[in-house]
């Protein structure tokens, strides 16, 4: 069965500093996602993209992230200059087309601790 | 008001019981309802889903969502310690994002 890989699974990194979180989506979906879980917390939407654009994001994406497509496989979030509350799980998701039989599938996500 | 609440728990009960997890939800575009587990430190898992109102039935599990009252239901029926999880609701609008609840800590006792 087709799944959504993550990597690294884990990264350690320093505050200030630029991490890159990349993800491999379901090969015929179209519509990706980035989502958080800062520990104990609920899981909480950070940006939508679609047609290499991005259609949606929240209050939390703000000019410290952006997302790219960069070859048609991968699909990153970069994180410019890290702080200490970007620690949490972040989780990549893909869905096919967003019809009504259509669900949003998630990788095992990239625990990211910054120190 | 948050879009979507969900009682955390802990919920615990024995092996073989009826669970009954629930939501309720603000924004009345909602059209399809997710139901995922996600076990400590993993990513969420896809357990079913409803298009609109109505009733749909998977093995042990049952999901009902009433768009009149905003409210979604989860059942799981002769529970199992496999079951223990946390179980999040995930209500969305088209293909736009899943607002979470959450989420319901279960925990099935043998």
């Amino acid at each position: 069965e087709p799944e959504v890989t993550q990597t690294p699974s884990h990264q350690v990194t320093q505050m200030g500093q630029e991490v890159i979180l990349r993800c491999v989506p379901i090969s015929n979906h179209l519509y990706f996602y980035w989502y958080r879980q800062i520990l104990g917390q609920k899981v909480e939407f950070l940006v939508s993209f679609y047609n290499n654009e991005i259609s949606e994001k929240s209050e939390i994406f703000d000019d410290q992230f952006s997302v790219e497509r960069p070859d048609g496989s991968n699909f990153t979030l970069k994180i410019r200059s890290t702080k200490l509350e970007d620690s949490a799980m972040y989780f990549c998701a893909c869905l096919r087309t967003g019809g009504s039989t259509d669900t949003q599938y998630f990788g095992p996500g990239t625990r990211l601790t910054v120190l | 008001q948050k879009e979507v609440e969900q009682d955390p728990g802990p919920l615990s009960v024995p092996e073989g019981a009826i669970v009954s997890l629930n939501c309720t939800y603000s924004n009345s575009a909602f059209q399809y309802f997710m139901w995922y587990r996600q076990y400590s430190r993993k990513g969420p898992e896809l357990l079913m889903y409803t298009y609109s109102s109505g009733n749909k039935e998977d093995g042990r599990f049952t999901a009902q969502v009433d768009k009149s009252s905003k409210y979604i239901s989860l059942f799981i029926r002769d529970s199992q310690p496999s079951d223990s999880a946390t179980y999040l609701c995930a209500p969305r609008q088209g293909a736009q994002k899943l607002v979470f609840g959450q989420g319901t800590r279960l925990t099935i006792n043998p």
